[in-house]
């Protein structure tokens, strides 16, 4: 079965850089892109980009543009999210979900919750 | 950027009661558009997309309408397991950006 499983919680200082693993099962890890969204405590859904896992062709939001990074390695069927100069307002869940090429996710990971603070 | 909004931002009704959910989009996006639920604490799900495909598995009391800018979810007789946060998105080109939500509750 298709499985997503993210790394653990991070707590992270303001101006530090994040990084998350999301480590694929299941299925043909080049088949399918990589959809990173992330959710602020109490707030609604914010796509954040996606990544081809085929070509590593990435699409990243625009508030995110020169923040962010997202990589995959086929070796360990894993993707990964990098976000730079953190501050408070980056404090949230951060899910990665498999994406068929319709930019529509089907499986999403669990969840990793990156907080913010001095 | 293509802007979503969503109404109600919450609702809340009746075990059976039809509910209906408003999407809209501030420029059109063909059929592309798609509906997640979200649980309390839990992962979010893909409902259905292209605006009416429901993903396998999901319960057929589920529904969707529209086009171009104007968008509704439907769910023909809440029940108790449909408690949760429903977002729409734009599927048909980057940002592709969700709605706010709308928080739906039993009575």
């Amino acid at each position: 079965q298709v499985q997503l499983v993210q790394s653990g919680a991070e707590v992270m200082k303001p101006g530090a850089s994040v990084k998350v693993s999301c480590k694929a099962s299941g299925y043909v890890f080049m088949n399918y892109g990589f959809t990173w969204v992330r959710q602020a405590p109490g707030q609604g859904l914010e796509w954040m980009g996606w990544i081809s896992a085929y070509n590593g062709q990435t699409n990243y939001a625009r508030e995110l543009q020169g923040r962010v990074t997202m990589t995959t390695d086929t070796s360990t069927s894993t993707a990964y999210m990098e976000l730079m100069s953190l501050t408070s307002d980056d404090t949230a869940v951060y899910f990665c979900a498999r994406d068929p090429g319709g930019a529509t996710p089907d499986y999403w990971g669990q969840g990793t919750l990156v907080t913010v603070s001095s | 950027d293509i802007q979503m909004t969503q109404s109600p931002s919450s609702l809340s009704a009746s075990v059976g009661d039809r509910v209906t959910i408003t999407c809209r989009a501030s420029q059109t996006i063909g059929n592309y558009l798609a509906w997640y639920q979200q649980k309390p604490g839990k992962v979010p799900s893909l409902v259905m997309f292209a605006v009416s495909t429901l993903q396998p598995g999901v319960p057929s009391r589920f529904s969707g309408s529209g086009s171009g800018t104007d968008f509704t979810l439907t769910i023909s007789s809440l029940q108790p397991e449909d408690v949760a946060t429903y977002y729409c998105q734009k599927h048909n080109s980057a940002p592709f950006t969700f709605g706010p939500g709308t928080k739906v509750d039993i009575k």
